[in-house]
């Protein structure tokens, strides 16, 4: 079975330090992963996604993750924070091998301060 | 329509009502799921359809849960007889394929769930 492993619930920097939220999945085969953005009172949103291919993924606000199948990672990095980037994140698994169902399962999220 | 839209977005029940929540997809967008997210935890995995058919329904909690989704387009998630550890934010979410795994899936603000 898939899981995901988010290393921190609550996550505080200052405004301008580097971003570095981490992420671990438990999978039998190589999964697609997410790393999802909640707001307050707004639905999750897409950073960015690893299918197939370069390992380095770059997404929305700056962000970028990479794959590392050897440490089953997925990492997110950002290297300067903003105010702005305040909010809940989640990393996501779903498929690999035969598997197609989009089921996403979810880490259990982390919280991200920035201080100013 | 321009996002997926979610109605009520709060809903204030009594212990042993049913209630119904509805979720209403991006245009033209296959597939449809449904999460459970428990306070300070990640979404969990309900239900989907490809269209109308619902392929996977392993993840909804008892017999009390049932989702449809008719026309395969708008779909509603019902809980009968509620109890109290019902309470928590139900998530919808749409993507455009009915083949999933790799594809991003959009989210709705969600309904938030009170069982008194």
């Amino acid at each position: 079975a898939q899981s995901v492993t988010q290393l921190g619930s609550h996550v505080s920097v200052s405004e301008g330090a580097l971003v570095l939220l981490r992420c671990n999945y438990s999978s039998s085969v190589p999964p697609y992963l997410f790393w999802y953005v909640q707001y307050p009172n707004q639905g999750l949103q897409l950073l960015l996604k690893y299918t197939t291919g370069a390992t380095l993924v770059k997404g929305i606000n700056g962000f970028e993750a990479e794959f590392k199948k050897s440490e089953t990672s997925f990492h997110l990095t950002k290297p300067s924070a903003h105010m702005s980037d305040a909010a809940e994140y989640f990393c996501a698994v779903s498929g690999g091998g035969s598997s197609n169902t989009g089921k996403l399962i979810f880490g259990q999220g982390t919280t991200l301060q920035v201080k100013p | 329509g321009a996002g997926v839209s979610q109605s009520p977005r709060y809903k204030v029940t009594k212990r042993g009502q049913d209630v119904t929540l509805r979720c209403d997809p991006i245009s033209s967008h296959a597939t449809l799921y449904w999460y459970q997210q428990a306070l300070g935890q990640g979404p969990e995995f309900l239900t989907y359809f490809n269209y109308e058919a619902q392929p996977d329904k392993s993840g909804l909690p008892s017999d009390r849960f049932s989702a449809e989704r008719p026309e395969g387009s708008i779909s509603t998630l019902t809980i009968q007889r509620t109890e109290q550890r019902d309470s928590a934010m139900y998530r919808c979410a749409s993507s455009l394929g009915a083949r999933g795994a790799k594809e991003t899936q959009y989210f709705g603000p969600g309904t938030r769930l009170l069982v008194l």
